[in-house]
């Protein structure tokens, strides 16, 4: 089975960019996790999807940062206009829920904002 | 607020050693997850404990659950280098969220 497909693995941009990043869950999983992981935060999670709808976004920073998930097999976190300080390794995760599987997760993207 | 705190935060142990991770959470949770994550690579899955008083072993690792006294363990034996990683543990807390600990960096030394 395909695992969670995260594109692209690494983005090198000026600041005031566009920066958009893409996520695959794996097939038949409902649940959808995007986490930013820095040196000095740890693991945090941004943004959670149930059935392709946001369920809690508290994680996400700030009104630069936006997610959608338009359907079951697709996701995207935007950042606009993006800043050094948004330089992290970003993972996608995904599981099903109501189950007592763990949460996949992606290889991540790796993001320098110059 | 879910609050995880793991100790230590990194462990340095010679092969062939015995050694054990603690993981302490502020709230209720009905599951904990254990990941290990290796240098510059994703998060991969090791444990799932879903009850007070669950065990899990694979390997060299083992995992409990003391959901009374917000506790999971992850007992490393007979270390081998190959189990140098930073772990991680995840309590689940409202709906499916996971909060994540600040991690273990275990480095195995020959």
């Amino acid at each position: 089975d395909a695992g969670v497909i995260q594109s692209p693995r690494h983005e090198v941009t000026e600041m005031g960019q566009e920066v958009t990043l893409r996520c695959k869950p794996i097939s038949g999983h409902n649940s959808l996790f995007w986490y930013r992981q820095t040196m000095m935060r740890g693991l945090e999670l941004l943004i959670y999807f149930n059935n392709n709808v946001p369920i809690d976004d508290s994680g996400m920073p700030e009104d630069r940062f936006s997610a959608k998930m338009p359907n079951a097999s697709f996701s995207t976190l935007k950042i606009q206009p993006s800043e050094p300080r948004d330089s992290a390794v970003y993972f996608c995760a995904s599981s099903r829920d109501r189950s007592n599987q763990p949460q996949h997760f992606g290889d991540g993207t790796r993001l320098s904002i110059l | 607020e879910l609050k995880v705190e793991q100790n230590p935060l990194f462990l340095s142990m010679q092969e062939g050693k015995n050694y054990t991770i603690y993981c302490n959470y502020s709230t209720t949770s009905d599951r904990l997850y254990w990941y290990r994550q290796d240098p510059g690579k994703s998060l991969e899955s090791l444990f799932v404990l879903l009850s007070n008083g669950a065990v899990k072993q694979e390997g060299r690792l083992m995992a409990s659950l003391d959901t009374k006294a917000r506790l999971s363990t992850l007992h490393i034996t007979a270390a081998v280098h190959d189990l140098s990683a930073t772990y991680f543990c995840a309590p689940r807390g409202t709906a499916s969220k996971l909060t994540f600990g600040t991690g273990t960096r275990l480095q195995v030394t020959l």
